[in-house]
């Protein structure tokens, strides 16, 4: 059972550059979503999606772009990518409500804008 | 505007302690409270959620201790181990029935627990 898979782990841009983040998930949840971890700002939704076809934007959605055409996949594009968008990318799915709700991270994406 | 404020950033103590970790928000409209491990290279993982009908949940070693009319909740963990050095966020939401995957988190605590 994988889970959440994100890729790929680590990866290198230069200013002005567009690439794809990949997520998939294999646990049939409806909800998924995308947040950047930065040092000293804990992590940030950039955008989510509350099942095939339906998106919305979370706190920090400048020069990001998503879509969700199946349950199991939310890809992140960066249109063009800024220093600024340094960061550490996490894609999580979920299910459920009150106390039961739950989270699943994937294990991360690394991207160094030069 | 930071909804939510976690301290502290830091927090070193001795195995067998018991580290306590803060968080204040604003927002009265938040009606769901959980805290996130994080290990080194890895994502987040749920550690333990409260719901504001309750002032306290309890599960193993981890505490959360909730103030509905101070607007805060700690966690506290109980005969801290080693293995307990992680990350610590907490997390808020409007959730009604559920978040749908939408939380605002804290800044996070790196707690490091030393033999």
């Amino acid at each position: 059972n994988a889970g959440v898979t994100q890729t790929p782990k680590f990866q290198v841009l230069k200013t002005g550059q567009s690439m794809t983040l990949q997520c998939a998930q294999d646990m049939n949840h409806e909800y998924m979503s995308w947040y950047r971890q930065d040092p000293g700002m804990g992590l940030r939704l950039i955008h989510y999606s509350v099942g095939a076809g339906i998106t919305d934007q979370g706190e920090v959605p400048n020069g990001y772009n998503v879509s969700r055409s199946t349950t199991e996949d939310f890809p992140l594009r960066l249109l063009s990518a800024a220093p600024s968008q340094t960061s550490v990318y996490f894609c999580a799915s979920s299910y459920g409500g009150g106390t039961n709700e739950k989270l699943f991270f994937g294990s991360g994406t690394q991207l160094s804008v030069l | 505007q930071q909804q939510v404020k976690q301290s502290p950033q830091s927090l070193i103590v001795q195995k067998g302690g018991i580290p306590i970790i803060n968080c204040a928000y604003e927002n009265t409209a938040f009606d769901y409270f959980p805290w996130y491990q994080q290990f080194p290279g890895k994502g987040p993982a749920l550690l333990i959620a409260i719901r504001p009908d309750v002032s306290e949940k309890k599960e193993g070693r981890f505490t959360i201790s909730f103030n509905k009319s101070a607007k805060q909740f700690s966690l506290h963990i109980m005969d801290s181990q080693p293995g307990d050095s992680a990350t610590y966020f907490c997390a808020v939401a409007n959730a009604g029935g559920t978040s749908y995957g939408k939380l605002t988190f804290g800044q996070g605590t790196i707690l490091t627990v030393h033999p």
